[in-house]
């Protein structure tokens, strides 16, 4: 059984660009989780989604992130414009049903911002 | 509000020892409970959870938590660790009430001593 798949692994940027991080689920899994892990701290859920829907973004910083899940299935997270704090490792998960599902976690992007 | 709290930072241990990774939590509910395992460049992997029943629960690679409820603890334990043990070890919580989100701590970094 193929993992989740994100990409880029690594990308670095200047301040006030924009970048855009994808992530493929587990085939099935109709819940996928972008996390924020800033060096030295745990993972901080960005946004979920079940399906094709919103079901939590209370943490999305939302005049600059924004996130999509087009037909339930791949997932996009952007950045616009990036600032120097949102230097961190962008980890996106699936899960089949909900969060007391074991959430399978892909091996994220480290993204720098200069 | 649900909080998670991982005292040691760091924790070395030599190969073959017993280690004891601390983990407690607060909420004012019922809770879920979660050990991950973040290898090197690696995305985090379930060890274990705690849902209901026994509270002793035993994961993969030799690991085991128990969850105390009255000192609101869920410590992560093993008799021997290899080489292979190193890596960062998250305690993760969530409310069984609702659609509350995981909620991570901020990790114990075990380095394993030839």
């Amino acid at each position: 059984e193929a993992g989740v798949a994100q990409s880029p692994r690594y990308k670095i940027i200047e301040k006030r660009q924009s970048v855009a991080f994808w992530c493929n689920p587990i085939s099935g899994h109709a819940t996928l989780y972008w996390y924020q892990q800033i060096l030295g701290q745990g993972p901080k859920l960005l946004i979920q989604f079940q399906n094709n829907g919103v079901v939590d973004d209370s943490q999305l910083p939302k005049d600059r992130f924004s996130a999509e899940r087009l037909k339930g299935v791949d997932s996009t997270l952007k950045i616009q414009p990036a600032k120097l704090e949102d230097s961190a490792v962008y980890l996106c998960a699936s899960s089949f049903r909900g969060l007391v599902d074991t959430q399978y976690f892909g091996p994220g992007t480290r993204l720098t911002v200069l | 509000a649900q909080s998670v709290t991982q005292l040691d930072s760091q924790v070395p241990v030599f190969e073959e020892a017993p280690v004891e990774l601390r983990c407690n939590y607060s909420s004012s509910v019922s809770v879920y409970l979660f050990w991950y395992v973040q290898y090197p460049n690696q995305g985090l992997q379930l060890l274990l959870k705690y849902l209901s029943g026994s509270t002793l629960v035993k994961g993969i690679n030799g690991f085991e938590a128990e969850f105390n409820k009255s000192q609101t603890s869920f410590h992560l334990r093993k008799p021997s660790v290899h080489i292979s043990d190193t890596a960062e070890y998250f305690c993760a919580v969530r409310s069984n009430f609702g659609n509350e989100k995981l909620t991570f701590g901020t990790g114990t970094r075990l380095t394993i001593i030839p």
